[in-house]
């Protein structure tokens, strides 16, 4: 089992539609969350980060974290061509490691 | 946020040759940072943890004598690949991590490394 899992995709949805993507991890012990965006040939760029179970919004990007099922999503409204890009997952390793683990990411196709 | 650069972004070397990366940190000081690399198509993967002042932390299957990493100062880590062979070329990027909150990391811009 991956430590951080993620559908490839792509994940294709039209303009202005609400995109999810969605994230599951192993490691029970892990506290921090974060959701990266990279476009092709650059290096991701954080998106948001989240701690806490629930919901947490930022413009037209919401994260939302369950960790009694330990999963994590992303939702953006008013999806945008300009938002087509890979979605990185990555999950801070528990017991102190300081490491980040990232999913395979899930690459989003918003059509005009 | 933080602002994290490499250089070069790209370099293109014959195999057997060593080639170095630098990633800076340019508006704060980072007493750690970290070593990615990313394959196409696949995710990153951690390659090490470079430590200011001390030995790196290398990531299981990495071979430290391969990828010799040097964090010198707090605001400048390298990592050289040495004797580099094809199957080395891939995307490296380095990241560290933010002052407000050590868990958010900032990732410099990556360089792109092709041995011929």
């Amino acid at each position: 089992q991956k430590e951080v899992e993620q559908n490839s995709g792509p994940l294709s949805v039209p303009e202005g539609a609400i995109a999810s993507l969605n994230c599951t991890y192993s490691d029970r012990g892990s506290q921090s969350f974060f959701w990266y965006r990279q476009y092709s040939g650059k290096s991701p760029e954080l998106i948001m980060f989240i701690y806490s179970n629930g919901d947490k919004e930022d413009g037209r990007f919401t994260a939302q974290l369950n960790k009694a099922s330990q999963y994590v999503s992303l939702l953006i409204r008013d999806s945008q061509p300009s938002d087509s890009a890979t979605y990185l997952c990555a999950v801070l390793k528990g017991g102190g490691a300081d490491k980040l683990i990232f999913g395979t990411g899930t690459r989003l196709q918003v059509f005009p | 946020g933080a602002v994290v650069s490499q250089h070069p972004s790209w370099v293109i070397c014959k195999s057997g040759t060593s080639v170095k990366i630098e990633c800076r940190s340019l508006d704060f000081q980072a007493t750690t940072m970290f070593w990615y690399r990313q394959f196409p198509k696949q995710s990153l993967m951690l390659m090490a943890t470079s430590n200011e002042g001390s030995k790196a932390t290398y990531e299981q299957g990495v071979e430290k004598d391969k990828f010799l990493i040097n964090h010198a100062s707090l605001t400048l880590s390298t990592l050289t690949v040495t004797s580099a062979h094809p199957e080395d070329s891939s995307f490296y990027i380095c990241s560290a991590p933010s002052l407000q909150s050590t868990d958010t990391q900032y990732f410099g811009p990556g360089t792109r490394l092709t041995v011929l």
